[in-house]
């Protein structure tokens, strides 16, 4: 069965950064679209970032464009965010998702990760 | 940006309600719409998608409606496991969450 674990989240300081991965198992992870999603404690989810099969495309919320960078490796099958000069809003929970892509800009995500937590506090 | 409004915040209800949950959209995004349950301390789970189609797996207690604007998510006969927090998803342009609506024990 498909199966996502993040690993990576941890306690940071404001303008410091953080890796996030995903491992994924359980499908063909080069023929998926994947997404980063977060929550922050007690609020609703934010979508942050997708890439697309081959790394060629990537899309990020404003929120985070300019900080955040996603990347994956098809060989090892993981995922990742690179997250850079992090603020205190950026404390959430981060969730690993799969990507059902159906073309212009419309997508939406059948299967999540656990999530790890990131938080941003001096 | 689209806007997703969902209805109620919070819902009370028993085992064996029908409960409705409503989400309406800022502007037209057709059928694009999906609908998620998470539970404390999980990643959600996808329920129903293209508004109306149910997810693989998925109880058929779960069932959606609606498109353009105005979109419903109904249980027929709420369960024990049922008690949650449902999120809808917009996909027409990219993608955007509700707010989110708690299923709590009335």
């Amino acid at each position: 069965q498909v199966q996502l674990v993040e690993s990576g989240g941890g306690l940071v300081k404001p303008g410091g950064s953080l890796r996030l991965s995903c491992a994924a198992s359980g499908f063909t992870f080069s023929d998926y679209y994947m997404s980063w999603i977060r929550q922050a404690p007690g609020k609703a989810l934010e979508w942050v970032s997708y890439i697309n099969s081959d790394s060629s495309h990537t899309h990020y919320a404003d929120s985070v464009e300019g900080r955040f960078t996603i990347s994956r490796d098809n060989a090892k099958n993981l995922l990742y965010l690179q997250m850079r000069s992090l603020r205190a809003e950026d404390t959430a929970v981060y969730y690993c998702a799969r990507v059902l892509y159906y073309g212009s800009s419309r997508y939406y995500f059948d299967n999540w990760g656990q999530g790890t937590l990131v938080s941003v506090s001096s | 940006d689209i806007q997703m409004t969902q209805s109620p915040s919070t819902l009370s209800a028993s085992v064996g309600d029908r409960v409705t949950i409503t989400c309406r959209a800022s502007q037209s995004i057709s059928s694009w719409l999906a609908w998620y349950q998470q539970k404390p301390g999980k990643g959600p789970k996808l329920l129903i998608y293209k508004a109306s189609s149910l997810e693989s797996g998925v109880p058929s207690r779960f069932s959606g409606s609606g498109s353009g604007t105005e979109f419903t998510l109904t249980i027929s006969s709420l369960q024990p496991d049922d008690f949650a927090t449902y999120y809808c998803q917009q996909y027409n342009s990219y993608s955007t969450f509700g707010q989110g609506t708690k299923v709590e024990v009335k």
